[in-house]
């Protein structure tokens, strides 16, 4: 079956530096990827949505300088936050559509971010 | 470990029939679940929750599920259904102490006119 590899699982970093997590579609091109992040015991928010080869769009409220999304191909998409603070600690989760026809969503395992 | 089994990839139901969509869960403890819905060509959304209130949970769309303890379900309903329910529909739970959200593989709803 289709897979979705998020990269890394668990990241501790100190506040201000910058952070890269990586979303990659291992068996299938994915034409849109979708960004969440998700705080303890919530549900997830939905934070942009990336079409390959084109600018993220962002949902309300999320900071396009803070959360730079890049889907430079097919299989990859990238989530970095820039100048994390400890408020940035959450968890975030990539999925990816197949753009083969069938149009399913498949997750990546998430990214557990701590910002000291 | 917490876990959600998702029964049937694949639901079809007539418009204005009943929807039920499964989802039974393992859990150690009292689990939060969740039931979201992905139209076409957009991201999750969130249709319900349950977080140990009320057993029985009213959603958005006209949508409710139910917490069964005894059964480790929580189901997903509709009486009637409408073209517009046509979507990827996929059950959650809450894992561990950290809070992260196990998905169900997810099942795909058909609508026939």
């Amino acid at each position: 079956g289709a897979v979705v590899s998020q990269h890394p699982s668990w990241v501790i970093c100190k506040s201000g530096t910058s952070v890269k997590i990586e979303c990659r579609s291992l068996d299938f091109q994915a034409t849109t990827m979708f960004w969440y992040r998700q705080f303890p015991k919530q549900s997830l928010m939905l934070m942009a949505t990336s079409n390959e080869g084109s600018k993220a769009t962002y949902e309300q409220g999320v900071e396009k300088d803070k959360f730079l999304i890049n889907h430079a191909s097919l299989t990859l998409s990238t989530l970095t936050v820039t100048s994390a603070h400890p408020e940035d600690s959450s968890f975030y989760i990539c999925s990816a559509r197949d753009g083969r026809g069938n149009e399913k969503l498949f997750f990546g395992s998430g990214t557990q971010l701590s910002v000291l | 470990a917490q876990s959600v089994t998702q029964l049937g990839s694949h639901v079809s139901v007539s418009e204005g029939a009943l929807v039920l969509l499964r989802c039974n869960y393992s859990s150690s403890v009292p689990p939060y679940l969740f039931w979201y819905v992905q139209y076409p060509n957009q991201g999750l959304q969130l249709l319900l929750k349950y977080t140990s209130a009320a057993t029985l949970v009213k959603g958005i769309n006209g949508f409710e599920a139910e917490f069964k303890k005894s059964e480790t379900s929580f189901h997903l309903t509709k009486p009637s259904a409408h073209m517009s329910d046509a979507a990827e529909y996929f059950c959650a739970v809450i894992k561990g102490g950290g809070g992260k959200l196990i998905f169900g593989q997810g099942t795909e709803l058909s609508v026939k006119p």
